[in-house]
């Protein structure tokens, strides 16, 4: 157990619609970075959040966004949805703000199915 | 755009070493390399990391050559719970941050 929680673990929706995934990170970690991996591929980074402020941006659609709340937790929001976007959907979180010691402890994972 | 080339697969026998190879040519002198496994579709796990010296956990072991430009990192003892495809990742510059960068890894079998 990592102490990464993600939720919901599974999640099936209809093209064009919106969804949230919510991520809370380890006692005392302020990062919080999101990934998506696509079927049978890498981890694509998405962003990072460090102590409420967006730290990095990587390949994030713009129909996505994010935001990390006062408590740390943070909710990855995915709109108007395309069947690409069925993916796995990691959070995880580390302590400072820099991918220093290159911890990073992985939640597991919200499933996102398209139809 | 990984920074990292793995081998797309490999097998090892129970109870044997198994050691997986990555290429990092374009790392630069100040980046660690950096190795994850991923068991089936669970969230990755941190292995171990390195700059220049090998490093060793309970883990694994890393192996990294003089000039840094490829690593083995080294099951001692696989066992079948060892399956599971290994990430070798190395930082990038992102926005003023680092990052990893995550190529599609080595899928290790262990086979009884």
């Amino acid at each position: 157990d990592s102490g990464v929680t993600q939720t919901p673990k599974h999640l099936i929706t209809a093209t064009g619609q919106r969804v949230t995934l919510r991520c809370s990170p380890r006692s005392g970690d302020l990062s919080v970075y999101w990934y998506q991996q696509s079927l049978d591929q890498g981890l694509q980074f998405l962003i990072q959040y460090y102590n409420g402020e967006e730290r990095a941006k990587g390949n994030i659609l713009e129909r996505f966004s994010a935001q990390q709340f006062p408590d740390l937790h943070s909710e990855l929001n995915l709109s108007s949805l395309e069947l690409g976007d069925s993916a796995l959907y990691f959070c995880a979180s580390s302590v400072g703000g820099q991918v220093n010691t290159g911890e990073l402890f992985f939640g597991e994972g919200s499933r996102l199915t398209v139809l | 755009d990984a920074k990292t080339t793995q081998p797309t697969s490999m097998d090892c026998a129970e109870g044997r070493a198994a050691n997986l190879p990555c290429n990092h040519s374009t790392i630069s002198g100040n980046e660690y390399v950096y190795w994850y496994r991923q068991i089936h579709s669970q969230g990755p796990q941190y292995i171990i990391h390195g700059l220049k010296n090998n490093e060793t956990n309970e883990m694994a072991s890393l192996i990294i050559t003089e000039d840094r430009k490829s690593s083995t990192l080294i099951l001692p003892h696989a066992t079948l719970r060892d399956t599971a495809v290994y990430y070798c990742i190395v930082r990038w510059l992102m926005d003023s941050n680092y990052q990893l960068i995550w190529g599609a890894g080595t899928k290790l079998i262990i086979k009884p």
